[in-house]
């Protein structure tokens, strides 16, 4: 099986622009699970797809939204991109809610 | 939320064995997952925790404790490709949310 890939992996943004990243899960796996990783926070959930439904949802602010599509496939959405979005964004996806995670290679984005 | 907590960094030699252990604070508590990052990769899924007692598989083993809100990874034989982040997250309430402690970072010395 194939493993869950995230599109672009790299990207350099300038403040003020939006921005959309890619997650294609596992075949099979109905979950899909949002991260950010910086050095100083760790792996924060940003939120959690299932069936097309937001099931879960981090303490992110509104400039952060997702959307997952019939095929399972997720895209978040960052909009008005400030220099702190600076992170990896990871991708995890499973075959429902609360078994294990697993993950993308990620989206290293860069804000300048 | 959930209150999770670990150690930051550990050392040790080649060859031994090192305990990480991860407290955590919860309600609704489901379970309790240990996942290895190495730098630059994604995390790894290691273990899964749910009941009380020892999961050995391997050089690796997961203990959890429900009661005291408790978890350890244990890592023997230790080779120089162990060094790594370990990360300790915890699955909580009906809609089973996931949430990861810091990491810990384990360095291996020959």
């Amino acid at each position: 099986k194939a493993g869950v890939t995230q599109t672009p992996r790299y990207l350099i943004k300038t403040r003020g622009q939006q921005v959309t990243l890619s997650c294609s899960p596992i075949s099979g796996h109905r979950s899909v699970s949002w991260y950010q990783q910086t050095p100083g926070q760790g792996l924060q959930f940003l939120f959690e797809y299932f069936s097309e439904t937001q099931r879960n949802k981090g303490n992110f602010p509104g400039r952060f939204s997702g959307r997952q599509f019939s095929n399972s496939r997720s895209e978040m959405n960052v909009s008005t991109l400030e220099l702190g979005d600076s992170a990896l964004y990871l991708c995890a996806s499973s075959p429902a809610q609360g078994y294990e995670q697993y993950f993308g290679p990620g989206t290293r984005l860069t804000v300048t | 939320g959930q209150n999770i907590d670990q150690p930051t960094e550990m050392t040790a030699t080649e060859g031994a064995i090192v305990q990480i252990n991860c407290t955590y604070q919860t309600s609704g508590f489901n379970g309790l997952f240990w996942y290895q990052q190495h730098a630059g990769e994604a995390p790894t899924f290691l273990s899964y925790n749910v009941l009380d007692g020892l999961e050995e598989k391997g050089r690796f083993s997961s203990f959890l404790s429900r009661s005291k809100g408790y978890s350890y990874l244990l890592l023997k034989e230790l080779q120089m490709k162990d060094s790594a982040s370990y990360l300790c997250a915890v699955v909580a309430g009906i809609d089973y949310k996931l949430s990861f402690g810091a990491g810990t970072t384990v360095t291996v010395r020959a």
